[in-house]
């Protein structure tokens, strides 16, 4: 089976910078994706790591740790619109997502 | 291009009842999976489907059964609908199933069975 581990919430202010932990352990790996969720909207795609290291994409950065199980979202220079749920997924060795039960970020002004 | 569309939006809907949740997209995508999302809980997988004319069983498959006569179209049917199944769900696709491809998903249908 699959577990994978995310803070419920997290608050930050404007400009800040937040890092939403992952943890996972899995059967078979195949690569772990991050999406960002509005309240009441469907899941949208961030980034996907498949090999150790870090990704950069704008704002927004993922790092990913096979031999530790663990990945991180950086979100930096927040902005108010950064408000929204951040899903951890990973896809195992049958290559289906199985997704955290998400963090709920919060901007404050 | 609409993407990925799901109806009805919303449904409230009596115990014991027959329901079809709907599913097009229109990217041309092989792979197509059923999500519901609970608070909590995250999203889990119900059925998917590789390709036209094959199913799969998810996490949580038991109550909904699903079919996939062409590429576009892939409903979701609860035989008969009791409250624990009180959820939003979520249709989504890929351009595979036999690879890590990124999933687009569905704008949701939110089911609430009293």
């Amino acid at each position: 089976g699959q577990n994978i581990d995310q803070p419920t919430e997290m608050t930050a202010t404007e400009g800040a910078i937040v890092q939403i932990n992952c943890t996972y352990q899995t059967s078979g790996f195949n690569g772990l994706f991050w999406y960002q969720q509005h309240a009441g909207e469907a899941p949208t795609f961030l980034s996907y790591n498949v090999l150790d290291g870090l990704e950069e994409k704008g704002r927004f950065s993922s790092f990913l740790s096979r031999s530790k199980g663990y990945s991180y979202l950086l979100l930096k220079e927040l902005q108010m619109k950064d408000s929204a749920s951040y899903l951890c997924a990973v896809t195992g060795g049958d290559y289906k997502l199985s997704f955290g039960a998400g963090t709920t970020v919060t901007v404050r002004a | 291009i609409a993407g990925i569309t799901q109806a009805p939006t919303s449904q409230i809907l009596a115990a014991g009842r027959r329901m079809t949740l709907r599913c097009t997209q229109d990217m041309r995508h092989n792979a197509m999976y059923w999500y519901r999302q609970d608070l909590g809980l995250g999203l889990r997988l119900i059925h998917y489907s590789n390709t036209a004319g094959t199913t799969g069983k998810g996490e949580v498959p038991d109550g909904y059964s699903v079919s996939r006569a062409n590429t576009d179209d892939f409903p979701l049917t609860l035989a008969s609908a009791v409250p624990s199944q009180t959820s939003v769900y979520f249709c989504a696709s890929s351009d595979s199933g036999g690879r890590a491809d990124e999933q687009f998903f569905g704008p949701g249908t939110r089911l609430t069975v009293l």
